[in-house]
């Protein structure tokens, strides 16, 4: 049981805005930054974000937010190279330890 | 242009120990955090441990007391040991760096450490 709680698979279509969310409490996302990151064909992960800085490289179709204990990544005109796990992260005060989300399954339609 | 080269996988027995190596280059270890992610077959990500520029280390609660990470300096390189290994220790494991603490702006191609008798 992961720490942060992500939906298992979302799907859009070429060009369609998606979000994906990611739930935690107080000792997490409600008091740090959160990461996202890609990973495709799992192979190695690539940050996408990070709090709401859009790391060089990164296309500026990929937004983040965060609003009390949720996060989320917005990919806004969704390409086909954008399908990939994609999973939230950040630190918890807790447990004294990073934690990650379970991921989510992009589809591109 | 940054790069992180992960060494030291491969099958090791239940009960014995590894050293995973994380070389760096365009990026100096000691002045960064430096952590470890692995992902076991099928599943998602999961941290295992930091070190920060100050030396203090953090560790997952499942090798808390068997695991140690640590840097050379001289060879701008991270190592992760991990003793009494179990199966459950089987993953590909990631070396990631990050400028700021909480970043993991570069990651390693990761090595894969299977644990079977």
């Amino acid at each position: 049981q992961s720490a942060l709680t992500q939906e298992a698979s979302v799907s859009g279509t070429v060009g369609q805005k998606v979000t994906l969310s990611c739930s935690g409490n107080n000792n997490n996302i409600g008091i740090y930054a959160v990461g996202w990151y890609q990973q495709i064909s799992h192979g190695a992960p690539k940050t996408v974000m990070f709090g709401d800085s859009l790391p060089s490289g990164i296309p500026d179709r990929f937004s983040a937010s965060k609003s009390g204990t949720t996060a989320s990544l917005t990919i806004s005109g969704l390409q086909p190279e954008d399908e990939a796990d994609y999973y939230c992260s950040t630190w918890d005060y807790s447990l004294s330890g990073r934690v990650f989300g379970g991921g989510t399954k992009l589809t591109v339609l | 242009e940054v790069q992180l080269v992960e060494s030291g996988g491969g099958l090791i027995q239940p009960g014995g120990s590894l050293r995973l190596s994380c070389a760096a280059s365009g990026f100096i270890v000691s002045s960064n955090y430096m952590s470890w992610v692995r992902q076991a077959p099928g599943k998602g990500l999961e941290w295992v441990s930091v070190i920060y520029s100050s030396g203090r280390t953090y560790y997952v609660d499942s090798v808390q007391g068997r695991s140690h990470i640590s840097r050379d300096n001289s060879k701008n390189t991270v190592y992760l040991q991990v003793n009494s290994l179990r199966a459950e220790d089987t993953a590909v494991y990631y070396c990631a760096g990050g400028t700021e603490w909480l970043q993991l702006d570069y990651w390693g191609q990761g090595t894969l450490v299977t644990v079977s008798s």
